[in-house]
Formats: structure tokens, C-alpha cells, sequence
């Protein structure tokens, strides 16, 4: 009963390049949730995704910043043209459908832009 | 615009006695209150949770208040151990709006 599964754990990235971070659910979690955590800050919110849709995406940045989840496969937050205040911990969570108030969280990607 | 706040960076306990640690809010529209714990590099864990219907909830030695008037709420640990020096986030949910709002955490270290 494997938990959250998040990959790579840590990433580093040139300015310019594309990251691209990997969620797989619980098993039967149908929802999954973004969060970023930059250096000594809280979690911040980012997106909120059912399978094939976006529910919330309120936290997102407005550009270079995508997440999807599709019908089969993880869910992905996909970063484009990084820059070095991309650098932070991203964490992903899932939760079942009406249980959203226990969402369980992956490890988090350490992304680190040189 | 920071709805949920821990004003304290860090605390220090001896080991044995009572933690307690302290979160407030300016969202009165919140419908649920969690604690999560993170050790580093790893993701936060879930420890307990309240209803903003209740004042009370227990877990073994772990025990959230909420006093929803002055909008403020704590999470005791009684005794504290060596295993719970971490950090905590508080987090808070709306119904409905299902995104967790985090607090920027308290590193709570246990003296042995």
C-alpha cells in the first residue's frame, strides 16, 4: 500500500530548461493538490486537480507554470523556462473523493535552478 | 495576506512536559483545522484535526483548542518526546474549497 509517490526527489535545472515533477496518487485517491514550499515559508497552494480536470489552479503563476492529470498515468506540474526563484520544495498530496480534510503528502521534489 | 499565522519561528522543550503550540487566523469562513508535522526532506504528515463546530479534540498526546472567537487555535503535546521534535504547519480548509492554507510553521525541538 505504497503511499504519495513523488520523482524525482531532488532536480536541479539550468535557467531556461524545463522541470517536470512527477505525482503518482494513493492508491484509489482521485484527487491531487500542488503545493510549494520556498525557503522558510509555509506551503503555499498551487493547484488542485481530479483526473483530466483542473479544479482550482488560483495558486498557480499565470505563465510557465502547467500541471496536469491525466486519466492514466501520474500527475504532472510541468515548470518551463526555470528561473533561480523556481528553487523550492515541491510537494504533492492526494486525498479520496469526499476526504479531503486528511490529504496525504509525497516526499516533495527539491527543485534547485543553477 | 497571510491567513494563518504561527508567530513563533521555534520552540524548545524539555522533554516530559507540555508543548504547546500556537496558531491564529483572520478567515472566519474556515471550516476545518489541521496540524501536520515535517522532518526534513520529507513530506508533512497529518497529526490531528478539528471541526470549527467543536472547541476540543483529543489523540493520544496530542490535543487541539480552537477558540474561534478570538480566532485562534493550539495544539498541545503532553509529554513530549524526543521523537516530536520537528516542524509544525497549521493549516486551515474551507468546504468546498478544498485547498489547504498553511501557516509558515513553529521547529519544535525537544530537549532530552
Amino acid at each position: 500500500n505504497a503511499g504519495v509517490m513523488q520523482n524525482p526527489r531532488h532536480l536541479v535545472r539550468r535557467r531556461g530548461q524545463e522541470a517536470r515533477l512527477r505525482c503518482s496518487p494513493m492508491k484509489g485517491h482521485s484527487h491531487v493538490y500542488w503545493y510549494r514550499q520556498l525557503p522558510e515559508e509555509g506551503l503555499k497552494f498551487m493547484v488542485y486537480l481530479q483526473k483530466e480536470n483542473i479544479i482550482d489552479e488560483s495558486g498557480m503563476p499565470k505563465e510557465r507554470f502547467s500541471a496536469e492529470f491525466p486519466k492514466e498515468g501520474p500527475s504532472i506540474l510541468r515548470i518551463q523556462q526555470v528561473v533561480r526563484g523556481d528553487s523550492a520544495a515541491y510537494f504533492c498530496a492526494s486525498s479520496m473523493q469526499g476526504r479531503d480534510t486528511e490529504a496525504f503528502f509525497g516526499q516533495g521534489t527539491r527543485l534547485t535552478v543553477v | 495576506d497571510q491567513q494563518v499565522k504561527q508567530n513563533s519561528p521555534s520552540l524548545s522543550v524539555q522533554e516530559g512536559r507540555i508543548s504547546i503550540l500556537n496558531c491564529d487566523y483572520t478567515n472566519s469562513m474556515f471550516d476545518y483545522f489541521l496540524w501536520y508535522k515535517k522532518y526534513p526532506a520529507e513530506g508533512p504528515t497529518f497529526l490531528i484535526s478539528i471541526s470549527s463546530i467543536k472547541d476540543k479534540n483529543e489523540d493520544g498526546r496530542f490535543t487541539v483548542f480552537l477558540n474561534k472567537s478570538a480566532k485562534h487555535l493550539s495544539l498541545h503535546i503532553v509529554p513530549s518526546q524526543p521523537g516530536d521534535s520537528a516542524v509544525y504547519f497549521c493549516a486551515a480548509l474551507s468546504l468546498g474549497n478544498e485547498k489547504l492554507t498553511f501557516g509558515t510553521g513553529t521547529r519544535l525541538t525537544i530537549i532530552p
